[in-house]
């Protein structure tokens, strides 16, 4: 398909595990997004990548998260040793230079 | 506080009635952006102002991006049920481009048929 593809759609881990959150762009679109969202919260912005510039990682709430984006295009996002409080939906989103982001359908992350 | 309020939090209305949601900052809006959000899926875009004035239309939504690029209205006419899901802003506040967006907390429509 032409859109943001995200994998898993649903992932239930134990608490202290590690997940992987994966995130398939457009093709060609050079910047990307990721989001958490938490029932009742807004979009809470976690990292962003713009071609082969250094990411910008201020969103991200502790060094439990990271990701990577390799050859410009699908990007991963690492939580180790999860916590409940990281059960959310995570969101990916790609864009063009200068144009609106499009977003994926989400990961729903639950850590029991 | 939050840096783009987003208001009514919540709306119910009758189907066939108009509506608007607002999106208010207290700085310049270099960009503004909506997107709809149904319940489990991800954010669609809808529309981007960015000029002072700005006024765009897509079927029965029209948005507005006030002359002084502090508030954006969406407003709904002859409201229908495929209407219902949640409407999102997203701003850009640095001037440029468009990364990290701040966002509102959204609006949850409801349309009762």
């Amino acid at each position: 398909g032409a859109g943001v593809s995200q994998s898993p759609s649903n992932k239930v881990t134990e608490k202290g595990k590690d997940v992987e959150l994966r995130c398939d762009p457009i093709s060609g679109h050079t910047a990307l997004y990721w989001y958490r969202q938490s029932l009742g919260q807004g979009l809470e912005f976690l990292i962003y990548f713009q071609g082969n510039s250094a990411p910008d990682k201020s969103g991200l709430p502790s060094d439990r998260f990271s990701a990577e984006r390799t050859g410009g295009s699908v990007s991963t996002l690492t939580i180790q040793r999860t916590q409940q409080e990281d059960s959310a939906v995570y969101l990916c989103a790609s864009s063009a230079s200068y144009s609106e982001q499009f977003f994926g359908p989400g990961t729903r992350l639950t850590v029991l | 506080s939050q840096e783009l309020e987003q208001s009514p939090q919540s709306l119910i209305v009758q189907e066939g009635k108009n509506l608007t949601i607002n999106c208010t900052s207290s700085k310049t809006l270099y960009g503004l952006y909506w997107y709809k959000q149904k319940y489990g899926e991800g954010l669609i875009f809808l529309m981007m102002l960015q000029k002072g004035g700005e006024e765009k239309s897509h079927e029965k939504i029209t948005a507005k991006l006030d002359e002084k690029k502090q508030q954006s209205s969406l407003h709904i006419t002859a409201s229908q049920p495929s209407h219902a899901g949640i409407y999102l802003c997203g701003a850009d506040m640095t001037g440029g481009n468009n990364r990290k967006l701040i966002w509102g907390l959204g609006t949850s429509l409801a349309v009762n048929p």
